[in-house]
């Protein structure tokens, strides 16, 4: 079956520190992956999306690239501010519809 | 404003005693989900359904129940809750996922407890 595996956290940075929060899937098909974004006591919202390979993402400074060849989509920001601590999902979709996400990394940004 | 609501936000129950959390969503999608959260294991599939009067199972239908008899509902049943079922629900729904990179739309989470 699908699955995602982030890295382990939770990530501490200081603010303007360099960001990377790795993420790997496996998946039969052709899936299309995603980045979701969890503030405190909210829901889920998307970060960014990437539907095929080589594709990059890109949203509020945030990037990650599809890489099929090493079936990662890792995320990645040059200068993290303190209003980007949250919880991030790595996730994927196949065209059956079935949603699988990683783990979440808990990411705290101190001033 | 385009959204997904649910209903309860809250709630605290007993063992056994059946309830409805409610799920509706404003985009006329075709697609929605049920998730549950637990600290550690990120966001579970429960149930699934593709359009009307389609359901499927996620990956832990295991103590729940949905219908959808319109499109814009989707509630989730518990018909006999038990303790292990503590946990913080979502639901989601978006345009049909075939067409890739549809974004999923989230409601605010239903938080149960069982005791």
């Amino acid at each position: 079956g699908n699955s995602v595996t982030q890295m382990e956290g939770p990530v501490t940075l200081s603010e303007e520190a360099f960001l990377t929060i790795n993420c790997t899937y496996t998946a039969t098909g052709y899936p299309s992956l995603f980045w979701y974004v969890q503030y405190p006591g909210e829901g889920l919202q998307l970060l960014l999306k990437a539907t095929k390979a080589d594709d990059k993402g890109s949203n509020k400074g945030f990037e990650a690239t599809y890489r099929k060849e090493t079936t990662s989509f890792h995320l990645e920001k040059g200068s993290v501010q303190v209003s980007d601590s949250a919880v991030y999902f790595c996730a994927l979709i196949t065209n059956y519809g079935k949603l699988t996400f990683g783990q979440g990394t808990i990411l705290t940004v101190h001033p | 404003e385009a959204q997904v609501t649910q209903n309860p936000r809250y709630l605290i129950t007993v063992t056994g005693k059946k309830l409805t959390v409610t799920c509706s969503q404003n985009m006329n999608h075709e697609y929605m989900s049920w998730y549950r959260q637990d600290p550690g294991l990120g966001l579970r599939q429960i149930y699934y359904s593709m359009n009307v009067e389609v359901t499927d199972k996620g990956d832990v239908p295991e103590g729940y129940k949905v219908s959808r008899k319109e499109k814009r509902n989707f509630p989730l049943i518990l018909e006999s809750p038990s303790p292990n079922q503590t946990s913080l629900y979502f639901c989601a729904s978006s345009a049909i996922p075939g067409l890739k990179g549809y974004e999923q739309y989230f409601g605010p989470g239903t938080r149960l407890t069982v005791t």
